[in-house]
Parts: structure tokens; C-alpha cells; sequence
């Protein structure tokens, strides 16, 4: 049971590339969320997904797209990458979302935009 | 909107020492508060949930409280040990259904052997 993982653990883009993190979980989980940390600041989250197909955006979702297509995985695109979008990136996912549900978080992508 | 703030960022603490870390949030109608463990380099590990009727929760060394009139939490951890080193999150639970959650900014706490 790997839980909530997230590939890849790294990356560096140039200013204006495209890139595309994912996000799987093992949990059956039918909730998944994407998250971003910046320094000195708590979690904010960027989209979040009710279950396969569906997705709806969170607090800071611009220059964000995402994709539900199967029920364990949870896609977070970046179509044009800018400076501002450095950041760790934090994937989650909880069983149906009831508020006595704990979220499950993965290890976090650093992605560094020059 | 709501806000939540952790005072203090950052704590070093001698080992043994007991300690509170707090946690404070600008609208009271929040559904339930969560306190996680974020290790270097880790993803969040979540410690204790509060649902909104309860005061307090318990797991081992840990005991957390609720306070939704005053808009505050505690951290209490007893007995600290190196093994405590940590930043330590709270995050307000806002709503049924898909959980949006608003984090503090977290205490960066340091046990010294």
C-alpha cells in the first residue's frame, strides 16, 4: 500500500515551458486535492476533484489546469510555467470528504520556474 | 475570508520541556480543526482533529483544544523529545463534502538534547 505518491520529486523549468505532475493514490480514495507551498506560508490549495471526471478550482487555480480521467490518478498541468509558480507542490486525497475524514499527503514536488 | 495565524513561527526548546503551540482563526463558523506534523523534505501527517462540538482531543504525548468562540487552538505536547522536531500546521476545515482547508503558516519547533 504506497498510499499517495507523486512523480516526479523534482523539477526546473524555463520561463514559458509546459509540464505535468501526477498524482496516484491506492487508497480508493474518490476525493484528491492539489495543494502549493510557498515559503513562509501555509498550504494554499490550486484544484480539487469529487471523484473521476469531475474537478473544481480552489483558492489560487490561475495558470493551473487539472484532469480526473481515472479514479486514482489526479493531474495538475502547467501549460506555460512562470517564475511565480516556484513553489513544492502537495497532492492529497481523503475516502468521501466527510469532515471527520483526515486527508492523505503525498511527498511533495519542488518545482523551481527560471 | 478566513485567516489563520501560528504563533510562534519558530520555537527551540529544550529536551523534556513541555510546550504549547498556538494557533488562531478569524471566523469562527469553521466545521472542524486539524493539526498536521510536515517533516523536511516530507508530505503532512495528520496528528488530531477536532470536529467543531468537541473542546479537546487526545493521542499519546499530544493533547489539542478547541475554542470557537475565542477563534483558537492549542498544540500541547508533553514530556518534548528530538524525535518532536517538526513544523507543526494547523488548518481549519471549512464545510461538508470536499474538504477546503486553510492553513497557518506553521511553527517550526526545534527539541535540543
Amino acid at each position: 500500500n504506497a498510499g499517495v505518491t507523486q512523480t516526479p520529486k523534482f523539477r526546473v523549468l524555463k520561463t514559458g515551458q509546459s509540464m505535468t505532475l501526477l498524482c496516484a493514490q491506492d487508497m480508493n480514495h474518490e476525493y484528491m486535492y492539489w495543494y502549493r507551498q510557498d515559503p513562509g506560508m501555509g498550504l494554499r490549495l490550486i484544484h480539487y476533484s469529487v471523484g473521476e471526471g469531475t474537478t473544481a478550482k480552489g483558492e489560487v487555480p490561475d495558470g493551473y489546469n487539472v484532469s480526473r480521467l481515472k479514479k486514482q490518478n489526479f493531474l495538475l498541468g502547467l501549460e506555460s510555467a512562470a517564475p511565480s509558480q516556484t513553489s513544492v507542490y502537495f497532492c492529497a486525497s481523503s475516502y468521501i470528504g466527510v469532515s471527520t475524514d483526515t486527508q492523505y499527503f503525498g511527498p511533495g514536488t519542488r518545482l523551481t520556474v527560471l | 475570508k478566513q485567516e489563520v495565524t501560528q504563533i510562534p513561527a519558530a520555537l527551540s526548546v529544550p529536551e523534556g520541556e513541555n510546550l504549547v503551540l498556538n494557533c488562531s482563526f478569524t471566523d469562527s463558523a469553521i466545521y472542524n480543526l486539524q493539526w498536521f506534523r510536515q517533516d523536511p523534505g516530507k508530505g503532512l501527517t495528520s496528528l488530531l482533529l477536532i470536529q467543531s462540538s468537541q473542546r479537546e482531543q487526545t493521542s499519546g504525548r499530544l493533547n489539542a483544544s478547541l475554542d470557537k468562540s475565542s477563534g483558537r487552538s492549542t498544540l500541547y505536547i508533553a514530556a518534548s523529545q528530538p524525535g518532536d522536531s517538526a513544523t507543526y500546521l494547523c488548518a481549519v476545515i471549512l464545510g461538508w463534502g470536499a474538504q477546503k482547508l486553510v492553513f497557518g503558516q506553521g511553527t517550526r519547533l526545534t527539541i535540543n538534547p
